[in-house]
């Protein structure tokens, strides 16, 4: 069964880099492309961007400038990286398993339950 | 991007009753929309996958329908446990977009 976990800081300051990881275990990350989601508080939920266990990813149009998602070489994590953070990036940051490589099975299962980053001085 | 609009943003229920909650996309989005449950600290889960396919495990009570642009979702004798927030999402386009999601509340 595959279970995601998203860990890391839950505070960084205005204009440095959101830097979080998802740990996956229970199975591979071969053949499916990863996502990373965010719900502001108050907000609806934003998909950030995925990324393709071959390394190759796509990110939303509105965050293409700051985004990079990479794949540790062990495949058994990704990360997500944030530049330039201000307040409105302050949300719970999820990640998940997205659809096939083949573009089949286009939702998202599993979450994790996410982590609450929040972007203060 | 695709806009999806959910409504209503919330709704109160009692148990037994039947719940539907809408879901509009601003363009066509084929059969890539899918039904999550979301309860507070825990994981979002899929319920409904393809506009209509239960996810395993999931209850029958829930059913989603729908084409095209317009869709919804509806839960037949609502269960203590369904007290959660339900959004939708579409995949049709790799800019993957949701609705805002509905609190179904205890009235």
């Amino acid at each position: 069964q595959v279970q995601l976990h998203e860990s890391g800081p839950g505070l960084v300051k205005p204009s440095e880099t959101l830097s979080l990881t998802c740990n996956v275990s229970g199975a591979s990350m071969t053949g499916y492309y990863w996502s990373w989601i965010r719900q502001s508080p108050g907000k609806g939920l934003e998909w950030i961007g995925y990324i393709l266990y071959s390394g190759a990813t796509n990110y939303n149009p509105s965050l293409e400038s700051r985004v990079t998602i990479s794949l540790d070489t062990a495949m058994t994590q990704f990360s997500l990286k944030l530049t330039s953070v201000t307040t409105a990036d302050t949300a719970i940051y999820y990640c998940a398993r997205d659809q096939r490589q083949d573009w089949s099975d286009r939702w998202l299962d599993p979450w994790g339950q996410g982590t609450l980053v929040t972007v203060s001085s | 991007d695709i806009r999806m609009t959910q409504s209503p943003t919330s709704l109160s229920a009692i148990v037994g009753d039947r719940v539907t909650i809408t879901c509009r996309a601003s363009q066509q989005v084929g059969k890539y929309l899918n039904w999550y449950q979301h309860k507070p600290g825990t994981a979002p889960k899929v319920l409904i996958y393809d506009v209509s396919i239960l996810r395993s495990g999931v209850p029958s009570r829930f059913r989603g329908s729908g084409s095209g642009t317009d869709f919804t979702l509806t839960i037949s004798n609502l269960q203590p446990e369904d007290f959660a927030t339900y959004f939708c999402q579409q995949s049709y386009s790799s800019t993957r977009t949701f609705g805002q999601g509905t609190k179904v509340e205890i009235k």
